[in-house]
């Protein structure tokens, strides 16, 4: 089946690095994503990455993919009090419809 | 940059009434999709629309649920008889096709 699994909490010092990390279970996903998700908000798209692809990097973050091991995982580089957040990783299913599957999301908290 | 538009941001509504979910997908899309969040809960699949069909409904996506393109424009999530658990975040989404799926900002659904 379809699973895709995060860790709860975050909690980093402003200005270290976060990881966020994230197991999914379908090998046919086409793309994985971020999204990040501030109280009371829509979805933010933050980052993606192509299944056949091992990193991306866009500024502060980069996507690490390990298809082996279906071990998806984000840093955010000199993380700052507006990253706090919560951030979820999802992904697309190879099939008519490339519906996102979603993770249980990681609740990030920025400490000065 | 175009974008994903939702409303109403907030819903209230009593139980067993009828509700409609409006949404405007960006112009050049041709799928769209719903998702349900329920509060501290993980984003949930409801349904994928293409070509003016659903091409694929969850197990959540019962017959008190219905979906409608009755525009060029306009996206709309039927629910025809609202319960209590059908309370929740709904976020609408679209894409060109093989491409990230844009979010709207969602509309808070409280059923009384």
């Amino acid at each position: 089946g379809e699973d895709v699994e995060q860790s709860l909490f975050l909690s980093v010092r402003e200005g270290d690095s976060s990881v966020i990390n994230c197991t999914y279970t379908d090998s046919s996903s086409t793309y994985l994503y971020w999204y990040k998700q501030e109280p009371g908000a829509g979805l933010q798209l933050l980052t993606y990455i192509f299944s056949n692809m091992d990193m991306k990097q866009d500024q502060r973050l980069t996507v690490l993919l390990n298809k082996k091991d279906k071990h998806l995982s984000l840093r955010i580089a000199d993380t700052q009090t507006g990253d706090s957040a919560i951030y979820f990783c999802a992904e697309s299913i190879r099939d008519n419809t490339d519906k996102l599957i979603f993770g249980t999301g990681t609740r990030l908290q920025v400490f000065p | 940059e175009p974008e994903v538009t939702q409303t109403p941001s907030h819903q209230v509504t009593q139980m067993g009434q009828e509700v409609i979910l409006r949404c405007v997908p960006i112009s050049n899309h041709l799928y769209f999709y719903w998702y349900r969040q329920i509060l501290g809960q993980k984003v949930e699949f409801l349904v994928s629309f293409y070509n003016n069909e659903i091409s694929e409904k969850s197990e959540i996506f019962d017959d008190q649920f219905s979906v409608e393109r009755p525009d060029g424009s306009n996206f709309t999530l039927k629910i025809r008889s609202t319960k209590l658990e059908d309370s929740a975040m709904y976020f609408c989404a679209s894409t060109e096709g093989g491409q990230p799926q844009h979010f709207g900002d969602g509309t808070r659904l409280s059923i009384l």
